[in-house]
């Protein structure tokens, strides 16, 4: 089993539109836990950490289910400028991160 | 403020030539990481610097590569000869709290071996 998986899509959706990406994480023993964003052929950006309470910023949310080793990244009202690669990253203490494949999201006019 | 700063962007070169890639981090970050991105495997970790000190080197494929960071200014990694299934995107990241914090990575060097 992988240690970080998510859905690759794409996600194809309207603007307007909300859209859910899931990740499960295969070591109960994570401690930290962030959405990327990566744009086609730039390299990967810090789009938000992830609480065990859940946190919000603007029209994303962000959840963890530690019981499930679940995270999900909610984009609501989604713009075209969201149209990006978004990674599902984890660390274990003492290590470096890691990095899931990616999920493709296309939002069109 | 400048950002993590990568060179070359890009390197074609043949197979068993050797390549180095260079990496300077963000100034007073003292974490700096390189990773390896395909469309197979995704972002890899290859190793990771902690005040200059490698902490985790396991994910360097093998003997081929090296990497070395001999001041908080500079790293390098270096594949020795290379060969085709070496050809990737290679990124170097860096930040200040270690790797619980977000990564700052740099623009990449895309590298080609024929």
């Amino acid at each position: 089993r992988k240690e970080v998986e998510q859905d690759p899509g794409p996600f194809n959706v309207p603007e307007g539109a909300t859209v859910a990406f899931n990740c499960t994480y295969s070591n109960s023993a994570s401690q930290s836990f962030f959405w990327y964003r990566q744009d086609c052929r730039k390299e990967p950006k810090l789009l938000m950490s992830v609480y065990s309470s859940g946190n919000e910023d603007g029209r994303f949310t962000a959840q963890l289910n530690r019981a499930s080793q679940y995270i999900s990244l909610l984009i609501r009202d989604s713009k075209l400028s969201d149209s990006a690669t978004y990674l599902c990253v984890v660390n274990q203490a003492g290590t470096a991160l890691i990095f899931g494949k990616g999920t493709t999201l296309s939002v069109s006019s | 403020d400048a950002g993590v700063i990568q060179s070359p962007r890009h390197e074609v070169t043949e197979m068993g030539q050797e390549v180095t890639l260079r990496c300077k981090p963000i100034s007073g970050h003292n974490s700096l990481f390189w990773y390896r991105q395909t469309m197979m495997r995704g972002l890899e970790l290859l190793i990771y610097f902690n005040n200059n000190v490698p902490i985790d080197d396991s994910g360097m494929p093998e003997d081929r590569f090296s990497a070395k960071m001999p001041n908080a200014s500079f790293s390098t990694l270096k594949i020795q000869p290379s060969e085709p299934r070496d050809s990737a995107v290679y990124f170097c990241a860096s930040t200040l709290a270690g790797p619980v914090a977000g990564l700052f990575f740099g623009p990449g060097t895309r590298l080609t071996v024929l």
